[in-house]
């Protein structure tokens, strides 16, 4: 079964610098999905960023971009330029092809901004 | 745009009480998923379904029922509410396509007494 870690529950970072969260999955299969949800206290689940696991370009959303290393199946996002709005739990996860497309989360990271 | 609206948005139980969470997506997605979040931990599958009218089970079933019987809407049902089921429950849906993202609702905090 995929499993997926987040091995930081926790991260800080002065405004206007960047950090990049890192992100770990475990799987047999060659083609997936991988996923950046962002959680602010409001609760409400956003996507941040995605990634296919046939392209070998990282992806990149503004002030996001993911970090995809496939045979160290490690997909770590990393924020440039961070904002006070930026602080949130941030979630990485990973999507089969199989399984009906369900995606398996890892437990977050807690990233703080410092004014 | 409404997206996914679950209701209600806060709920206090006593044990053994039943209820429904409802959910409605209007961006005809396929899918869709309830979830539950609890401290320090990730998003757990309750149940899914892909299509009006059919539900599976996800990693933590027990406890809980769900139906679809329009596409539009997925239900979760507690009929014996126990203090374990204190949670936050997220429902979500997405196109069928693997690329295609989750879109949630705004989460449905339960406290069962």
């Amino acid at each position: 079964a995929q499993t997926v870690t987040q091995s930081q529950p926790e991260m800080s970072v002065q405004e206007a610098e960047t950090v990049t969260l890192s992100c770990t999955y475990d799987t047999s299969e060659s083609d997936y999905y991988l996923f950046w949800y962002k959680q602010p206290p409001s609760r409400q689940m956003i996507l941040v960023i995605r990634q296919e696991a046939y392209k070998q370009q990282n992806a990149t959303e503004n002030r996001f971009s993911v970090n995809f290393q496939k045979a160290a199946k490690s997909f770590s996002l990393k924020i440039s330029d961070s904002q006070l709005g930026d602080a949130a739990m941030y979630f990485c996860a990973y999507r089969s092809p199989d399984s009906n497309y369900q995606l398996i989360w890892g437990a977050g990271t807690k990233l703080i901004i410092k004014p | 745009n409404a997206g996914v609206t679950q209701t209600p948005k806060f709920r206090v139980l006593k044990t053994g009480q039943s209820m429904t969470l409802l959910c409605a997506q209007d961006m005809n997605h396929e899918y869709m998923y309830w979830y539950r979040q609890d401290p320090g931990m990730g998003l757990r599958l309750i149940h899914y379904s892909v299509g009006e009218g059919t539900t599976a089970k996800g990693e933590v079933p027990d406890g809980y029922n769900v139906s679809r019987l329009k596409k539009q809407n997925f239900l979760l049902g507690l009929e014996s509410a126990a203090p374990s089921q204190t949670s936050v429950y997220f429902c979500a849906s997405s196109y069928s396509r693997g690329n295609q993202p989750q879109h949630f609702g705004d989460g449905t905090r339960l406290s069962i007494l």
